[in-house]
């Protein structure tokens, strides 16, 4: 079984901190993506990566930055966190492919708020 | 700009009965069509999917229409269980991109 799993499930900042939002995957994917999702929007894609180092911008990536240092994991970073960044944020992977390939497996989620 | 819409935010069946779930997209580039199912305090799950070469995939209760003519695809789920309330995702892809709509909330009545 594709296991995804996020370090939080609930955390709690103030405006102007800056927020780690950690995901590791353990099925060797290439693949890993973060999104949030908000009610009446869906998932909204904030950053891809398809290798170690490799990043690419998705739907809404400002405010964001990743990093992806080895292959299992991929860490989302609040530079400076606003409350309209208040979210569910899903951490997925997938097999190497474009980013709409393959089926996506998804991490539990963190529920972020900002204060 | 939604790419992927389910227009309808819940839906409530009764337990046994056909639940349909349905989405329009609007990008004619998209050849894969998928289904998640996601419920509370847990990630989404992926359920079922379908390339642009077929019109009907089936698993199980779960089938997956696609009319390509109309851009749209539906889930079918018969019989539904109380099991199956839950969000459901459909998402639609290229192969550079994966899109998502904003989920429809089943609620299985026993």
């Amino acid at each position: 079984d594709v296991k995804v799993t996020q370090s939080s499930r609930y955390l709690v900042k103030r405006t102007g901190e800056k927020v780690f939002l950690e995901c590791v995957q353990d099925m060797d994917h290439e693949n890993m993506f973060w999104y949030r999702q908000d009610p009446g929007l869906g998932l909204r894609l904030i950053y891809f990566s398809y290798d170690v180092k490799m990043k690419e911008k998705g739907d809404i990536p400002e405010g964001y930055s990743v990093s992806r240092e080895k292959k299992e994991r991929f860490s989302l970073i609040l530079e400076s966190a606003s409350t309209n960044q208040t979210s569910m944020y899903l951490c997925a992977s997938s097999l190497l492919g474009g980013a709409g390939s393959y089926e996506q497996y998804f991490g539990p989620g963190t529920r972020l708020t900002v204060t | 700009d939604q790419q992927v819409k389910q227009n309808s935010p819940s839906l409530s069946v009764q337990e046994g009965r056909i639940s349909i779930l349905n989405c329009d997209y609007t990008n004619s580039m998209f050849d894969y069509f998928l289904w998640y199912k996601k419920y509370p305090a847990e990630g989404p799950t992926f359920l079922i999917s379908i390339s642009s070469i077929k019109d009907k995939n089936e698993d199980g209760r779960f089938t997956v229409f696609l009319n390509k003519s109309a851009k749209h695809l539906s889930l079918h789920i018969v019989p539904s269980q109380p099991g199956d309330s839950a969000v459901y995702f459909c998402a639609a892809s290229d192969n550079n991109d994966m899109r998502f709509g904003a989920g429809t909330r089943l609620t299985v009545k026993p």
